[in-house]
């Protein structure tokens, strides 16, 4: 069975601070693991994915995150937060070949000027 | 290309009518799949398509029926609404390339039953 828990349903950060945004998760294969981004009143938008190629993923927009096994963590940062990057984010895992995900419950980031 | 679309854009039921959502891709993917999403709830499955011809039960299946028109198109129905199916509901789909399915959704539909 597979589950990923985000810790934090809100999440506040300054302009220009440090966003990070946690997902550990939980697997009994070798999972993929996604970050997806939710803007006000839209779909879900893929932001970046883990396949095993390389531990630390570059997404779009500037954010990446990095696979720690030993954590079982799949952690979101950006280094700058900017306001349009207020949105609700999901983290979510899927086992090799599978193609059905589990979503987290999301974590809303919110941006103060 | 449009990617997925659904429609309606929002809806409002009464307790006991039916309706159906829509659901299209032109990516020419196999998967296909309807979520509900809640607040605090994340997104959780309802029903899922492999391909054309075959349909699965999702985590939340009760009070739903779909069909795999074609390859192209999904719909869910709800038969006779109740509150509780007030949520917002996404379309996606799938498709195996280059060693991962990754998932393409819809704008949604806003539904809200009375």
């Amino acid at each position: 069975a597979q589950s990923v828990t985000q810790l934090g349903s809100h999440v506040s950060v300054s302009e220009g601070a440090l966003v990070l945004l946690r997902c550990n998760y939980s697997s009994s294969v070798p999972p993929y693991l996604f970050w997806y981004v939710q803007y006000p009143n839209q779909g879900l938008q893929l932001l970046l994915k883990y396949t095993s190629a390389a531990t630390l993923v570059k997404g779009i927009n500037g954010f990446e995150a990095e696979f720690k096994k030993s954590e079982t963590s799949f952690h979101l940062t950006k280094p700058s937060a900017h306001m349009s990057d207020a949105a609700e984010y999901f983290c979510a895992v899927s086992g090799r070949r599978d193609d059905k995900i589990i979503f987290g419950k999301g974590t809303r980031l919110h941006i103060l000027p | 290309n449009a990617g997925v679309t659904q429609t309606p854009k929002f809806q409002v039921l009464k307790t006991g009518q039916s309706m159906t959502l829509q659901c299209a891709q032109d990516m020419n993917h196999n998967s296909m799949y309807w979520y509900r999403q809640d607040p605090g709830m994340g997104l959780r499955l309802i029903y899922y398509s492999a391909s054309e011809g075959t349909t699965d039960k999702g985590e939340v299946p009760n009070g739903y029926n779909v069909s795999r028109l074609n390859k192209r198109e999904f719909s869910l129905r709800l038969e006779s609404a109740a509150p509780s199916q007030t949520s917002v509901y996404f379309c996606a789909s799938s498709e195996w390339d280059i060693g991962i399915y990754e998932q393409y959704f819809g704008p949604g539909t806003r539904l809200t039953v009375t």
